[in-house]
């Protein structure tokens, strides 16, 4: 079975430190896509970025970065220079294929962060 | 607005009471999703349609919740005689279909059900 392990539960800094947070997932699958997502107070999940596991790039978008290493099954997310806006509970999610050829998100237990002045 | 949207936004209903949540996808969509996200848990798959058609249930959607997308456009979640384990937020996601697994599936912003 898939499993997605966030161990980390809650982070706080200040603004503008950078954070890291971990994402450590389980798989038998040879072929998976990870995704990212942000929960923001209002509830609604917001899809950050996908990286599909043939694809060990690390990907860079604005103040977001990506880090995903194969050989140790992780796929962390790190923002630098961190601002008020960031703060929100952020949620790795692992694709496992579905009956039809849809894909059904593993979710992680989910990061709350929180970014204070 | 283009996004997936749920009706209601929250719901309060005795336990017992039949409820019935509604998604709308996003237009040319032809994947839904539903999920249901416990207090501090990720959101857990129930069900998976591909336009019409039910293709996947999963093991926590018992006998007393049953989707329907009769057009492959909206879709509605029921739940008979509520319980009180049946409290939390039940979101609706979609995707545009292709055979990779990777399509991003975008949420509305859930339907919370307080069942007391």
């Amino acid at each position: 079975a898939q499993k997605v392990t966030q161990a980390q539960t809650e982070i706080s800094v200040v603004e503008k430190e950078d954070v890291t947070l971990d994402c450590v997932y389980e798989t038998r699958d040879t072929t998976y896509y990870l995704f990212w997502y942000k929960q923001p107070p209002s509830g609604e999940l917001v899809f950050l970025i996908r990286r599909n596991s043939f694809d060990e790039q690390n990907e860079i978008s604005g103040r977001y970065s990506w880090n995903f290493q194969k050989s140790t099954s992780s796929f962390n997310f790190t923002i630098t220079a961190s601002q008020v806006v960031d703060s929100a509970v952020y949620f790795c999610a692992l694709s496992e294929a579905t009956a039809g050829g849809g894909n059904k998100l593993t979710f992680g237990t989910g990061t709350q962060l929180k970014v204070e002045l | 607005d283009t996004g997936v949207s749920q009706d209601p936004r929250h719901k309060i209903t005795k336990r017992g009471q039949n409820v019935t949540f509604r998604c709308d996808p996003i237009s040319e969509h032809n994947r839904l999703y539903w999920y249901r996200q416990t207090l501090g848990q990720g959101p857990e798959f129930l069900t998976y349609f591909q336009n019409e058609a039910q293709l996947e249930k999963s093991r926590l959607l018992s006998d007393r919740f049953s989707a329907e997308r009769p057009k492959g456009s909206f879709s509605t979640l029921e739940i008979q005689r509520t319980e009180q384990g049946d409290s939390a937020m039940y979101l609706c996601a979609s995707s545009l279909g292709t055979l990779a697994m990777w399509n991003e599936q975008y949420f509305g912003p859930g339907t919370r059900l307080t069942v007391t």
